[in-house]
This record gives structure tokens, C-alpha cells and sequence, in this order.
């Protein structure tokens, strides 16, 4: 059974800073993984999706890494600002035969400190 | 533009009040999901929707009902609403491309 870990759980960092949240999932048969963000009081807003041939995706100051064969992804923030303070999940898309139904990590939260 | 409502927005309702939460998606998107969310558990899927008429249940589909007579709308029904329902849920819609567009959220307490 897939199961989706985020560590840490919670992160400060000063603003500026370049930052790396992880994800890790068991079972390296996937069909996509996505990055969210979740704004207190707010739904989840997708971020990044990389499909499972494809090894980063790019928007902005954001860049996502898929590295199946480990199990691993990486959301890479440059230049963080405080406006980047907010959950950031990551789910997996096991395959296309399923109800396509995702599978989450428990999120970590950011904290940017001015 | 692009979105999925949701309503209500918040709820407090009591044990065995049965309660409806609307969802709607302007995006003609086929397929459309219910999540809760809870502290420590991440989202959990509730029940899907392939398209009209197509539902089927998630991981935690008990204590729930929905229906899906058109496309653009998924309503979650609590028939006998129990405390252990509180959390807050999420409508979602899916794209072709199988970008996930999320509701902003319903936070629901049961007393």
C-alpha cells in the first residue's frame, strides 16, 4: 500500500533563505505527484505536477524533483519571502487504472520569519 | 473564472441533523472527488464521481452519501451527522490534464 511521508513536519527559516521540503513515498509505481499549497482558512492550490517521465518542473521560484527509483521528491523554494509561509503538501497519482485517487503526505508547514 | 465553491463554509450543527454541503465546478471537469481533513491524517478521500450518474466510494466512505446528477455538481450528504464527522472537508475537480482544483473548504462541527 502507498504511503506518503513529508518531513518535517514544520519549518522556520528567515527570509531569503533557499529551502528543500521533502517528500517520500513506498512504492516507486506511480503515475504523477503533485505539490500543494494550503493557505489557512483556504482550499489547496496546486503548485507543480510532474508526470512520473518526467525528473523536475519549474514555476518561478519553485522547482519540484521526481526521483521514482528512491522514492523521493523535493520542492526547492529560492529566495523565500514571507508570503511563502503556508502548508505545502505532496500527493502521488498511483496509476490510471485506479479512480486516480491521490494519496497524501501529512504536509509541512512553513514558516517564513521576516 | 475557474473554481470550485463550496457552501456552507463553516457549519456547527448537532447529532442526527442530516446536512448537505453543496459543491460546484465551472470548469466541465468529469471528475470530482470529496476529501476531509483532519490534524495528523493528511486528506482522506471520502467519494468520487467518473462523471454523471458514475459515484463511487474512497478510503473513508461511512457515514456518508453523495450523488452526481449533473456534471458540474457534487453535493456531500451527512444523513445522521456524528461527532466523529467534524473536520474539514474539501470538494475537488480534476482537469484532463489531472491538475487537482480544490473547494475552499468546509469546516463542519458536530456537537
Amino acid at each position: 500500500k502507498q504511503e506518503v511521508t513529508q518531513i518535517p513536519a514544520a519549518l522556520s527559516v528567515p527570509e531569503g533563505e533557499n529551502l528543500v521540503l521533502n517528500c517520500s513515498f513506498t512504492d516507486s509505481a506511480i503515475y504523477n505527484l503533485q505539490w500543494f499549497r494550503q493557505d489557512p482558512g483556504k482550499g489547496l492550490t496546486s503548485l507543480l505536477l510532474i508526470q512520473s517521465s518526467q525528473r523536475e518542473q519549474t514555476s518561478g521560484r519553485l522547482n519540484a524533483s521526481l526521483d521514482k527509483s528512491s522514492g523521493r521528491s523535493t520542492l526547492y523554494i529560492a529566495a523565500s519571502q514571507p508570503g511563502d509561509s503556508a502548508t505545502y503538501l505532496c500527493a502521488v497519482g498511483p496509476n490510471m487504472d485506479s479512480n486516480y485517487q491521490l494519496i497524501w503526505g501529512a504536509g509541512t508547514k512553513l514558516i517564513i520569519k521576516p | 473564472e475557474a473554481q470550485v465553491t463550496q457552501n456552507p463554509r463553516y457549519l456547527i450543527t448537532v447529532t442526527g441533523k442530516k446536512l448537505t454541503v453543496t459543491c460546484s465546478q465551472n470548469m466541465n471537469h468529469e471528475y470530482m472527488s470529496w476529501y476531509r481533513q483532519d490534524p495528523g491524517l493528511g486528506l482522506r478521500q471520502i467519494y468520487y464521481s467518473m462523471n454523471v450518474e458514475v459515484t463511487d466510494k474512497g478510503d473513508v466512505p461511512e457515514g456518508y452519501k453523495v450523488s452526481r446528477k449533473e456534471k458540474r455538481n457534487f453535493p456531500l450528504i451527512l444523513e445522521s451527522p456524528s461527532p466523529n464527522q467534524t473536520s474539514l472537508y474539501f470538494c475537488a475537480s480534476r482537469s484532463q490534464g489531472n491538475t487537482q482544483y480544490f473547494g475552499p473548504g468546509t469546516r463542519l462541527t458536530v456537537l
